[in-house]
């Protein structure tokens, strides 16, 4: 089965420092890997995912991820946070037997100082 | 596009009581999800369907709860009767295509309470 572990469930930046939110797998086989982030009542939108290309994958509003096969990590990565990016994220392995099957981490937060 | 419809945002209701929720996936999607949002067991994969014909329902908690997909526009997920423990933030979501690859598409919940 495949799980992934998200090691901070809090975060807090201040706007225009770096953000990085780390993430852990397991997997049997080669993964896919996702972020998904979900704003205050809103619902889940994807900001990037690896599917064995790349392994540096870029997602929108400046956010990117590094697959790296040797530590099992998806580590999420912004280089200046904006107050908009206080929300709670998600890192998500998808099953290779049933593709469609999601396995969500259990989030982290954050949160961004003025 | 409007995105994923989800009726209602918020519905309260007693214990025994039925509870209907109501879903409408992106145009063109092929794919509908039913997902449930609780802070103990965070984000759980309820039922899978794929050209209106549930695929995997495993994540179903019990006989208690039901979906349905009559038709490519439209699903309902059903609790009879609701319990208490089945407070939660309820998400449906679409994609194009059977697996996980393509984007899911979440709609902006319906949120649960049963007193």
């Amino acid at each position: 089965a495949q799980s992934v572990t998200q090691l901070d469930s809090h975060v807090s930046v201040s706007e225009g420092t770096p953000v990085l939110l780390r993430c852990n797998y397991s997997s049997s086989y080669s993964p896919s890997l996702f972020w998904y982030v979900q704003h205050p009542n809103k619902g889940l939108q994807l900001l990037l995912k690896y599917t064995s290309a790349a392994t540096l994958v870029k997602g929108i509003n400046g956010f990117e991820a590094e697959f790296k096969k040797s530590e099992t990590s998806f580590h999420l990565t912004k280089p200046s946070a904006h107050m908009s990016d206080a929300a709670e994220y998600f890192c998500v392995v998808s099953d290779r037997v049933s593709d469609y099957k999601l396995s969500f981490g259990a989030g982290t937060t954050v949160t961004v100082r003025a | 596009d409007a995105g994923v419809i989800q009726s209602p945002r918020h519905e309260v209701t007693e214990m025994g009581q039925e509870v209907t929720l109501r879903c409408k996936p992106i145009s063109g999607h092929n794919s509908l999800f039913w997902y449930r949002q609780t802070m103990m067991r965070g984000l759980e994969l309820l039922i899978y369907f794929n050209n209106n014909v549930p695929i995997d329902d495993s994540g179903m908690p019990e006989d208690r709860f039901s979906a349905k997909m009559p038709n490519a526009s439209f699903s309902t997920l059903k609790i009879q009767p609701s319990e208490p423990r089945d407070s939660a933030v309820y998400f449906c979501a679409s994609s194009r295509g059977e697996g996980a690859i393509d984007e899911q598409f979440f709609g902006p919940g319906t949120r649960l309470t049963v007193l």
